[in-house]
C-alpha cells in the first residue's frame, strides 16, 4: 500500500470552529489531492497540489483552504467549520500527472460538524 | 455537473454469476477511464484501467467494455465472489498536468453466498 496516512482519522466538532486535516506521504509523489465522499455524489475534488507552495482549486473549493509547505505534508482547512462540511474527507497521491498515472488514497477522515 | 453517471446505484448479483456497473461521460476530452473499487472504512484503490485506443480490457475477473462513439464504458465482473461485495467508481480524467479525476456516483454492489 502507498504510504498515506491522514489525520485525526475521525473529529467531531461544532460549527464555526476551524478544522486542519492532515495528509501525510512516504512515497515522495508530487502531486497530491484533497476530495470529499458523500452519498449520491461520489468522490469530488476540493483541492490539489502540484508541487510545493504550488495548488489550486477543484470543483467544490469553497470554505476551504489548502497549505504545502513540504512535499510529504498536504493539509486541509475549513476556517469555520458548517454542518455542509460534514463528511468524510480522502487524501490521494499521484506520482506523476499526464499518462493516467493512478492515484493512490488514503483510509480517510470522517469529520462531524454538529 | 455530472460528468461521469453511472448506474445501477446498488446491485445484487449471486455467488459465481456476472456483475455488471456502467458509466457515461459527456467531455471528449477524457482519455484515461479507471475503476475504483472500496471497502467500508478504506479508501478507494485503482482496480483496472482502460484508455480510449482499446475497446476492451481484462485483468482476471474483471474486464472494461469501451464504446466511444456511445461515450459509454462499463465494468463486469465475472464469477462473482462475496469477496468481491464493495463500492465501485468509475472515473474519468484528460491527459495533462493535473491528472485530475471526475467520479462517478458510486455503485454498492453485493455479492450473496
Amino acid at each position: 500500500d502507498a504510504g498515506i496516512t491522514q489525520s485525526p482519522r475521525h473529529k467531531v466538532t461544532e460549527t464555526g470552529t476551524p478544522v486542519t486535516l492532515r495528509c501525510h506521504q512516504t512515497e515522495n509523489h508530487r502531486y497530491m489531492y484533497w476530495y470529499r465522499q458523500d452519498p449520491g455524489h461520489g468522490l469530488r475534488l476540493i483541492h490539489y497540489s502540484y508541487g510545493v507552495k504550488d495548488t489550486d482549486k477543484g470543483e467544490v473549493s469553497d470554505g476551504y483552504s489548502v497549505s504545502r509547505s513540504k512535499t510529504e505534508d498536504f493539509l486541509l482547512t475549513l476556517e469555520s467549520a458548517t454542518s455542509s462540511q460534514t463528511s468524510v474527507y480522502f487524501c490521494a497521491i499521484s506520482a506523476v500527472a499526464g499518462d493516467g498515472q493512478p492515484q493512490h488514497f488514503g483510509d480517510g477522515t470522517r469529520l462531524s460538524i454538529l | 455537473q455530472q460528468q461521469v453517471k453511472q448506474s445501477p446505484q446498488s446491485l445484487i448479483v449471486q455467488k459465481g454469476g456476472i456483475s455488471i456497473i456502467n458509466c457515461a461521460y459527456e467531455n471528449t476530452a477524457f482519455d484515461y477511464f479507471p475503476w475504483y473499487q472500496q471497502f467500508p472504512g478504506k479508501g478507494p484503490a485503482l482496480l483496472i484501467a482502460i484508455r480510449p485506443d482499446v475497446s476492451e480490457k481484462k485483468e482476471g475477473r474483471f474486464t472494461i467494455s469501451f464504446n466511444k462513439s456511445a461515450k459509454q464504458f462499463s465494468l463486469h465482473i465475472m464469477d462473482s465472489q462475496p469477496g468481491d461485495s464493495a463500492t465501485y467508481f468509475c472515473a474519468a480524467s484528460t491527459r495533462g498536468a493535473t491528472n485530475k479525476l471526475i467520479f462517478g456516483t458510486g455503485t454498492l454492489l453485493a455479492v450473496q453466498p
